[in-house]
């Protein structure tokens, strides 16, 4: 089954540095996310990507998040300047249409100290 | 208030038993919902969508009521393997966007 894979599993930053998390969604959807979850609370919407442009973004995706999707095939996450309480699970996710339901990748820890 | 709202649990149940957990969203205007199960430290996984009609995968019961803007999910037989967190999922009217209720925990005992 295919499946959306994200590199790396676990990345350690110190505050102020800038991190790219990357992700490669399933070939033949459309619809890209990212999504975050600090420890132990809930799963949060940052992004969403169609068409080579964000179609929604929410108030957590403020001036120090970026997305891109370079490729065709990467799509990626920039933080540029982290902060402590950037530290969470980063879940990229696809969709083939407006509503299906998204799979998620297995998530990057990001830890900044 | 909170978009999509649920008891956090945890649900302590016997294998065997039936569990129902409930949802609720405040967006009236809401389309699709969805049940996603997540495992400690992992992604969400999606367990089921679902219909206005009801839906029923083998153990598991999906119900929406959209006048009420409640979601139910019913665990038949409850197994070990069960125990993880449900997390409630809905899509708005306008744009991609799904939004997350907090989970609730179930835990399953031999």
């Amino acid at each position: 089954e295919p499946e959306v894979t994200q590199t790396p599993s676990h990345q350690v930053t110190q505050m102020g540095q800038e991190v790219i998390l990357r992700c490669v969604p399933i070939s033949n959807h459309l619809y890209f996310y990212w999504y975050r979850q600090i420890l132990g609370q809930k799963v949060e919407f940052l992004v969403s990507f169609y068409n080579n442009e964000i179609s929604e973004k929410s108030e957590i995706f403020d001036d120090q998040f970026s997305v891109e999707r370079p490729d065709g095939s990467n799509f990626t996450l920039k933080i540029r300047s982290t902060k402590l309480e950037d530290s969470a699970m980063y879940f990229c996710a696809s969709r083939e249409q407006a509503n299906s339901p998204l799979h998620f990748g297995n998530g990057t820890r990001l830890t900044v100290t | 208030r909170k978009e999509v709202e649920q008891d956090p649990g945890p649900f302590n149940v016997p294998e065997g038993a039936t569990v129902a957990f409930n949802c609720t969203y405040s967006n009236s205007a809401s389309q699709s919902f969805f049940w996603y199960r997540q495992d400690c430290r992992k992604e969400p996984k999606l367990l089921m969508s679902v219909y206005s009609s009801g839906n029923e995968d083998g153990r598991f019961t999906a119900q929406l009521n959209r006048a009420s803007q409640y979601i139910s999910l019913l665990i038949r037989d409850s197994k070990l393997s069960d125990s993880a967190t449900y997390l409630c999922v809905a899509r708005g009217n306008a744009g991609n966007m799904l939004t997350f209720g907090g989970g609730t925990r179930l835990m399953v005992k031999p």
